[in-house]
């Protein structure tokens, strides 16, 4: 059963605290993306990889947001410090080849208190 | 600059009539549309696209229409479900890009 798999499904923190949130995409699939879901933008584009290498993290605050691969299996998203605005809901995705779908995880729950 | 936008945040429809579901995009570089589903607490799930080189796919009881000159898409569910109740997300992406880039989202509520 092929899925997007991520962890943690919720995390609770202190402003302040470094968060790191953890992707292992669909085997095989070699884009991921990184999205943040709010109320008022929806589904918006924080990163994407392809092949590992970062392709765009234009939406992504540069100054505490980090997203890298560490290999075909694992991707991470970190936010240092954390403040109360980055509590969202963020969804990692991968896909295979362009004009195909993007398969969703369950995503990460994020308060940041 | 929100590329692809979904004017309507809510939308209630009876149960067995039609959902249409619109959204709107400015960037005409884009080449292939999707609709996503999603439920409270899950991620969103893949429901139907269609490429720039057609203006109808149907599949079983969802249709998406694709009107290039309008930079217009509907999404069409005939007829509605209960299990339909959701929020829909129309995305977008460019040719040879893989990058999707959604709308707002809209909460669609089926009513028995």
């Amino acid at each position: 059963d092929a899925r997007v798999t991520q962890t943690p499904r919720h995390k609770v923190t202190e402003m302040g605290q470094e968060v790191t949130m953890r992707c292992q995409p669909i085997l095989g699939h070699n884009t991921v993306f990184w999205y943040r879901q709010t109320m008022m933008q929806g589904l918006e584009l924080l990163a994407y990889f392809r092949n590992r290498a970062p392709l765009d993290d234009s939406g992504m605050p540069k100054d505490r947001f980090s997203a890298e691969m560490p290999d075909a299996t694992l991707a991470t998203l970190k936010i240092q410090p954390s403040e109360p605005r980055d509590s969202a809901v963020y969804f990692c995705a991968s896909g295979s080849r362009p004009n195909t779908e993007a398969f969703f995880g369950q995503g990460t729950r994020l308060t940041v208190v | 600059d929100q590329q692809v936008k979904q004017n309507s945040p809510s939308l209630s429809v009876q149960e067995g009539r039609i959902s249409i579901l619109n959204c709107d995009y400015t960037n005409s570089m884009f080449d292939y549309f999707l609709w996503y589903k999603k439920y409270p607490a899950e991620g969103p799930t893949f429901l139907i696209s269609i490429s720039s080189i057609k203006d109808k796919n149907e599949d079983g009881r969802f249709t998406v229409f694709l009107n290039k000159s309008a930079k217009h898409l509907s999404l069409h569910i005939v007829p509605s479900q209960p299990g339909d109740s959701a929020v829909y997300f129309c995305a977008a992406s460019m040719q040879g890009a893989q990058k999707l880039v959604f709308g707002q989202g809209t909460r669609l509520t089926i009513n028995p």
